[in-house]
């Protein structure tokens, strides 16, 4: 049974451009979690999906940022015109339909902003 | 507003010895704690948790404690191994529904088992 996969592990972009992340929950999980790690710092929330539904963004920063959690496919988190800032490692978790509290997180995707 | 803190930036200590991680919390609302191990370059792992119903919670090696009273919660590790050196992140949520996966992060405690 594969973990959360999370791609690509790591990304670069220049300032201004767009960054995709995806994420692949384990199988048989129907809640997506994003977290953002800054550099010396804990994993803080962003956002809860469940399938073609946003549950909490009250973690998302109020502009570029935007999640999605298709019918079919991964969950995306999106970050048009990135700055420097938002350099940070991009985790994704899942949980099971019945949540437990318990998240299974995926291997992160590192975003470097030149 | 740092809701969860682990005060310790950093532990070092034996192998087979014990080692005790702290984490504090000032929401009462809090009422699910976990804990997650990471290792570089990795995604963290659930480690072990307890409910706010409880005041410890053991699973071989690991145990937590938790005293609502005070909002500590500790995280025992008995016998230290190497293999134990990582960074370990406190967590906490809120009661269940939508805020179930909402968990907030301590800052870490970076955990180094010396043979």
């Amino acid at each position: 049974n594969a973990g959360v996969m999370q791609n690509p592990r790591h990304l670069v972009r220049r300032r201004g451009q767009e960054a995709r992340l995806r994420c692949s929950p384990m199988k048989g999980h129907s809640h997506v979690y994003w977290y953002r790690q800054l550099p010396e710092e804990g994993l803080k929330f962003m956002v809860y999906l469940q399938k073609e539904n946003i549950i909490d963004e009250s973690g998302m920063p109020k502009e570029r940022f935007s999640a999605e959690f298709p019918k079919e496919g991964p969950s995306i988190l999106r970050i048009q015109q990135v700055v420097r800032g938002d350099s940070a490692a991009y985790f994704c978790a899942s949980s099971p339909p019945s949540g437990t509290g318990e998240l299974f997180f995926g291997e992160g995707s590192r975003l470097t902003v030149l | 507003d740092q809701q969860v803190k682990q005060n310790s930036p950093s532990l070092s200590v034996q192998e087979g010895r014990i080692s005790i991680l702290n984490c504090d919390y000032t929401n009462s609302m809090f009422d699910y704690f976990l804990w997650y191990k990471k290792y570089p370059a990795e995604g963290p792992t659930f480690l072990i948790s307890i409910s706010s119903i409880k005041d410890k919670n053991e699973d071989g090696r690991f145990t937590v404690f938790l005293n609502k009273s005070a909002k500590h919660l500790s995280l025992h590790i008995v016998p230290s191994q190497p293999g134990d050196s990582a960074v370990y992140f406190c967590a906490a949520s809120g009661a269940g529904g939508t805020s179930y996966g909402k968990l907030t992060f301590g800052q870490g405690t970076i955990l180094t088992v010396h043979p």
